[in-house]
This record gives C-alpha cells, structure tokens and sequence, in this order.
C-alpha cells in the first residue's frame, strides 16, 4: 500500500455520462497530482491542487474538473464522457510540507475508466 | 522547453544479462531525475532518484542509474536482469523551481527466461 487511495478501482460508463473520481493523498502531503495514462498517449498530466489551491493545469479537457477539499482528499469529475476518455486515471501527492525533503511523488493504484 | 524522452518503446534482454533502460531530457535549470517502474494494473512506483551529489545513484531492486550532466541522460540499469524485472519504466524529471513532473512516454522491459 502506496499510502494514496483511489477509488474506486474499476468504473464503467455510457458515453455522455458523468463520473467523479476520488483521490486520498498519503497523510500529510499537501499536493495532489492528476494524470492520464491511456495506450496513445502516455502518462498526461492533467492538473496540480496544493493545500486546496490549483496549482498547475496540464493537457485537461474542458469537460474536466477537479478540486481539492479542506481535509485534503481530491476529485477528478469527467462529464459527457467520450468514448476517447476510457484510460487509466492515478493520482498521485506529494511533499508532506514545504522544505520537505521528499521530492518524489507516490502514486495510488489508479482508477480504470471504460466509457461504452 | 522542458521534456524527457526514452528513445526505446521496447526492450528486450536475456534474464541474467544486464540491462539497460535509455533516459535523456532537455532542461534550462538543474534536474531532479526519476525511475519509476509499472507493473501491469498498478501503479507507478518508486525506483530511484537523483537529486545532487554522486552521479551513480541505486535504487530498489538491485537497479541504478547514472547522471551524466554532459549528456543530459540519467540511463537506468542493473546488472543481472530477472524475469520479475519486465515491466514498464518511466523516466521522470522534476525541476528544482516547481513541482510538476515531467513523464517520458515509457519503456516496456521484457525479460526472457
């Protein structure tokens, strides 16, 4: 166990619908990371909250959102999906505090979108 | 601009041979590098890391990479490859002025018994 929890783990969904995903940093990171990982594209970033802040928006469609919550804990909402969409999605935290000495990110197991 | 490339899809070695995942980046400041490895359904995890000091870092699992600031490459490698090493492998750079990483597109390793 990575310490960052996504849920859930599998969803399937009709084209056109809605969905949130759910993310739990590792206790204590501030930052929270998205990404895309599908088969053409790669790992895409798609936006950065710290402590409840965006902080940085990557390659992040119109029909995507995001936020972060007071207790830490993120979301990614993905509306009138496309059957482009279907990909893996992780988040992944970071840095427990600022002048940590951690640099590196800890990714959770990712949540697997399947859009028919 | 800021990038990182793995110029190798696919790797294929011989298990007990060594092995080595190709790593290079473009940056105008000083790099923090990355390996991450990928098992299939999983998440990316954690391998090694370079952020100062000697250009040879090891890491988990018996792997190590070097930092050659001439070469702007960070290769990952390990001696003796293991079947239970092929996966994917992820070279990442983080710059020492922000927090967002930068992904190359992935190595897949397979080793062969």
């Amino acid at each position: 166990d990575s310490g960052v929890t996504q849920t859930p783990k599998h969803l399937i969904t009709a084209t056109g619908q809605r969905v949130t995903l759910r993310c739990s940093p590792r206790s204590g990171d501030l930052s929270v990371y998205w990404y895309q990982q599908s088969l053409d594209q790669g790992l895409q970033f798609l936006i950065q909250y710290y402590n409840g802040e965006e902080r940085a928006k990557g390659n992040i469609l119109e029909r995507f959102s995001a936020q972060q919550f007071p207790d830490l804990h993120s979301e990614l909402n993905l509306s009138s999906l496309e059957l482009g969409d279907s990909a893996l999605y992780f988040c992944a935290s970071s840095g427990r505090s600022r002048g940590s000495t951690d640099y590196g990110y800890t990714f959770g197991s990712g949540t697997r979108l399947t859009v028919v | 601009a800021q990038s990182v490339a793995q110029p190798e899809d696919q790797v294929n070695v011989a298990e007990g041979n060594p092995l080595t995942v190709k790593c290079t980046y473009s940056v105008s400041g000083n790099p923090y590098l990355f390996w991450y490895v990928q098992y299939p359904n999983r998440g990316l995890q954690f391998l090694l890391k370079y952020i100062t000091g000697d250009n040879l870092v090891k890491g988990s699992y018996g792997f190590e990479a070097e930092f050659n600031k001439s070469q702007t490459s960070f290769h990952l490698k390990k001696p003796s490859a293991l079947v239970s090493d092929s996966a994917l492998y992820f070279c990442a750079v983080r710059f020492n002025t922000g927090n967002q990483f930068y992904f190359g597109t992935g190595t897949s390793l397979t080793v062969i018994p």
